[in-house]
């Protein structure tokens, strides 16, 4: 089955800088890459998501990009704010609305 | 669009008894139901997935017997914990996939369940 690997565990920035997350994954066969933000005692919130048959793309201060060769995918968020700290899931999953597999998460605190 | 209510967002119960979790998809129909396990700090784990009208496929390791899952609509998928145990405290999510959310996934809000 699928396996992600996400990196780092926990990201500590400055407000203003930039901030990278990284995620591998296995199955070749995977093609919907989505990234989730998770506050406290609620549900993840899609803020961006990525199709194998794209390589980069941008909302505002997020962006995705996706290596298929590498099997790689990563977040940037540019220009970060207080209000961005939460933890980051990356996931992937295979056609056809099967399961998302996710990474373990990553903790990103903003410092104002 | 592409909303999933769940509820109870909060829910405590007493050892042995049994905990129904309910979420609805507002707007759409979800044939697909996914239900995760979220242990604190934790990422979210896969339990089971459910199709309306069908039985629920369970992953490894997750007892069919505890958690009960009911997919009768196509807008209401329910989860009941039974004879809860204070290890079964976690915050368990659903999920459905929805073309009204670009093909996405839509994620309820969560039910912390914690048992006493």
């Amino acid at each position: 089955g699928e396996n992600v690997e996400q990196h780092p565990s926990t990201l500590s920035v400055q407000e203003g800088d930039s901030a990278v997350i990284k995620c591998t994954y296995s199955d070749s066969a995977s093609n919907y890459f989505p990234w989730y933000k998770q506050e406290l005692g609620k549900g993840p919130q899609l803020i961006i998501d990525i199709r194998s048959n794209v390589g980069e793309k941008k909302d505002q201060r997020i962006a995705v990009t996706l290596n298929k060769t590498a099997k790689h995918f990563s977040l940037h968020i540019t220009e970060t704010q207080p209000e961005d700290s939460a933890v980051y899931f990356c996931a992937a999953s295979p056609p056809g609305y099967s399961t998302l597999t996710f990474g373990k998460g990553t903790m990103l605190l903003v410092s104002p | 669009g592409a909303v999933v209510s769940q509820h109870p967002s909060r829910v405590i119960c007493k050892s042995g008894t049994s905990v129904k979790i309910e979420c609805r998809s507002l707007d759409f129909q979800a044939t697909t139901m996914f239900w995760y396990r979220q242990f604190p700090k934790q990422s979210l784990m896969l339990m089971a997935t459910s199709n309306e009208g069908s039985k629920a496929t369970y992953e490894q390791g997750v007892e069919k017997d505890k958690f009960l899952i009911n997919h009768a609509s196509l807008t209401l998928s329910t989860l009941t914990v039974t004879s809860a145990h204070p290890e079964d405290s976690s915050f368990y999510i659903c999920s459905a996939p929805s073309t009204a959310a670009n093909y996405g996934y839509t994620f309820g809000s969560g039910t912390r369940l914690t048992v006493v």
